[in-house]
């Protein structure tokens, strides 16, 4: 079984602040991938990212950045010069295999609430 | 989102009613998913397929049945609605082998 815990449940930053969204997973496969989903008000899912746990290299991609440490089974994200439309449910997600193969579950987190005030 | 269309958006059902949501994609990919997500609990899978014509249970699939009889789309029943199942249903598909889940807009239903 797998376990996610975004401790933050909601934080609260001014404009322009960096703000760093916590992620820690319990997993027995050897192999998985992780995941973060962005949902805004509005509703949908939004995908960010998707990390191999073979791959321990940190990635950025523009004002976003993820730190992902293999030993500490965590997979934080960092927003760097937040803005408003950051606003959002933020969750990470590890996966675990199905059967059919390709397929996967993802576990989620209970998310956490971002507010971005301008 | 990725072509995944849900329908409907919106639904009020009363206790032991049935009813069917729809997933349509429009390309032609294998992998469907249907999650729910309630408050404070994140998604959670109810089934998925990994092809026309083959479903499997997920995590929670108590009270739903699915059917994948055309590869573009992915059903979900409910036979007998109870209260427990008010709840925003999200359809996902995957482009491919260890892609990413693309999920549609969801399709919040209440159970009265």
């Amino acid at each position: 079984a797998q376990k996610v815990t975004q401790a933050q449940t909601e934080i609260s930053v001014v404009e322009k602040e960096d703000v760093t969204l916590d992620c820690v997973y319990e997993t027995r496969d050897t192999t998985y991938y992780l995941f973060w989903y962005k949902q805004p008000p509005s509703g949908e899912l939004v995908f960010l990212i998707r990390r191999n746990s073979f791959d321990e290299q940190n990635e950025i991609s523009g004002r976003y950045s993820w730190n992902f440490q293999k030993s500490t089974s965590s997979f934080n994200f960092t927003i760097t010069a937040s803005q408003v439309v950051d606003s959002a449910v933020y969750f990470c997600a590890p996966s675990r295999r199905l059967p059919g193969a390709g397929s996967y579950q993802l576990t989620f987190g209970k998310g956490t609430k971002l507010s971005v005030i301008p | 989102n990725a072509g995944v269309t849900q329908t409907p958006k919106f639904r009020v059902l009363k206790t032991g009613q049935s009813m069917t949501l729809l997933c349509a994609q429009d390309m032609n990919h294998e992998y469907m998913y249907w999650y729910r997500q309630d408050p404070g609990m994140g998604l959670r899978l109810i089934h998925y397929s990994v092809g026309e014509g083959t479903t499997a249970k997920g995590e929670v699939p108590d009270g739903y049945n699915v059917s994948r009889l055309k590869k573009q789309n992915f059903l979900l029943g409910l036979e007998s609605a109870a209260p427990s199942q008010t709840s925003v249903y999200f359809c996902a598909m995957q482009t491919g082998p260890n892609s990413p889940l693309h999920f549609g807009n969801g399709t919040r239903l209440t159970v009265t």
